[in-house]
């Protein structure tokens, strides 16, 4: 059974880089094919696609934020963790990570078939 | 960035009800689409990818269809369970995108 967690903080100041952690289990990204990938959903309910990582250390990004983002990994760890920087107001919303079914779309992109439950980050002074 | 333009954002309906909702894209993505299913205080849940293929586990309720720029995702026979929110997402082009969402409630 495929399971994600997200943890981090609940609030961050504008200006402040966010950090976040994906623990995970049910799976390893040291597996060929696997990824896990980092969306966020606004509080209007938009889902936008952050940035997904491979079990060869491959990152893909999305264009709009790439120079904001960083993803990396913990293989022994089962970890994942993505960095924000430069943190906004806007960028307040529900963060999630989730496993990438293998197989389809290409590297810059995915289908997303298990979830963490998520973790609200507010960006606020 | 492929837009994907969901309707209706809102939907009235019964139990036992088939509902059906659109989702164009705006260029052509062949049947790189996915649709998943979004309960209040829950991540979204997989339901269809490849425009048509069932997820393993999901009832046979759910079906998909389309290719190019125009796809449906069709519940028949409604369940309480169903209500919820549902998106679209293409994966044929970077970065993947989201419809907005439609909001299946009970009427």
């Amino acid at each position: 059974q495929i399971t994600l967690k997200e943890s981090g903080p609940a609030r961050v100041k504008p200006t402040q880089t966010l950090t976040l952690t994906c623990t995970f289990s049910g799976f390893s990204l040291v597996t060929s094919g696997v990824g896990v990938a980092w969306i966020r959903q606004s509080p209007g309910k938009t889902l936008e696609w952050l940035a997904v990582i491979y079990w060869d250390d491959d990152k893909r990004y999305n264009p709009s934020l790439k120079t904001r983002l960083i993803i990396t990994k913990d293989t022994s760890r089962n970890q994942v963790v993505l960095t924000m920087t430069n943190m906004d107001p806007v960028d307040t919303g529900t963060y999630y990570c989730a496993h990438r079914l293998i197989g389809h779309g290409s590297w810059d992109t995915g289908v997303l078939d298990n979830w963490g439950q998520g973790t609200l980050v507010t960006v606020s002074s | 960035d492929i837009q994907l333009t969901q309707s209706p954002s809102f939907l009235s309906a019964s139990v036992e009800d088939t509902v059906t909702i659109t989702c164009r894209a705006s260029q052509h993505i062949s049947n790189y689409l996915a649709w998943y299913q979004q309960k209040p205080g829950k991540a979204p849940n997989l339901l269809i990818y490849a425009a048509s293929t069932l997820r393993s586990g999901v009832p046979s309720r759910f079906g998909g269809t389309g290719s190019g720029t125009e796809f449906t995702l069709t519940i028949s026979s409604l369940q309480p369970e169903d209500f919820a929110t549902y998106f679209c997402q293409q994966i044929s082009t970077s970065p993947p995108t989201f419809g907005q969402g439609t909001e299946l409630e009970v009427e």
